[in-house]
């Protein structure tokens, strides 16, 4: 079966400090990986997905198909990268699979 | 142009009353997806339309929950005989193709008291 886990329930760094908020998945084909964000009082949408490979917001995501892994990164964090972020799966004809999300802070 | 659109926002209930979600999505888009999101969680499948169609409802957690999409466009998920453990966030979401980037709505909040 298909899984997306996201070790973190929250993540708090200082501004200006690097950001890694971690997903792993289980399956065993060629997946579709995604990261969704979904900032206070707004609703879920799509911040990145892999196969486009490119930095959205100063983020970005590499698909490590041997970690099975699509930890999502960004060097400087601001204040407004504040969010609750969602790692997501998808194959094939299956429905999107969705982490429980982690829940970044940004410090000031 | 407007996003996909929930209504109601919230929605409370008694337990073993019948509600009905409805989804507005984006004019022209084929595929419309409904999750539910509990508290702690990330969105839950629930089904999928193509069309007018379901073209998966395996996350339907049981046969009390029902959605239908008659034109292709609106769909309303429907809930019988509703449970406490219903309550949860409902989400939305449309695609202009199957399985590429999907638009969500702001959601249905519903408490079952």
């Amino acid at each position: 079966a298909q899984r997306v886990t996201q070790p973190e329930k929250l993540l708090s760094v200082f501004k200006g400090a690097p950001v890694e908020l971690k997903c792993n998945y289980s399956y065993s084909g060629s997946p579709e990986l995604f990261w969704y964000v979904q900032y206070s009082r707004q609703r879920l949408q799509l911040l990145l997905r892999h196969i486009s490979r490119e930095s959205i917001k100063g983020f970005t995501a590499d698909l490590n198909k041997g970690e099975t892994s699509f930890h999502l990164k960004k060097p400087f964090a601001q204040e407004e990268d504040s969010a609750m972020y969602y790692c997501a799966l998808h194959s094939g004809n299956t429905p999107l699979v969705f982490g429980k999300g982690t829940r970044l802070s940004v410090i000031a | 142009g407007a996003g996909v659109s929930q209504t109601p926002s919230n929605k409370v209930t008694e337990k073993g009353k019948y509600v009905e979600l409805r989804c507005d999505p984006i004019s022209g888009h084929t595929a419309l997806y409904w999750y539910r999101q509990s508290l702690g969680q990330g969105p839950e499948f629930l089904i999928y339309f193509q069309g007018t169609g379901a073209a998966d409802d395996s996350g339907l957690p049981n046969d009390r929950f029902f959605a239908v999409r008659p034109e292709g466009s609106v769909s309303t998920l429907k809930i019988q005989r509703t449970e406490r453990g219903d309550s949860a966030v409902y989400l939305c979401a449309s695609s202009p193709l199957s399985q590429n980037e999907q638009f969500f709505g702001p959601g249905t909040r519903l408490t079952v008291l």
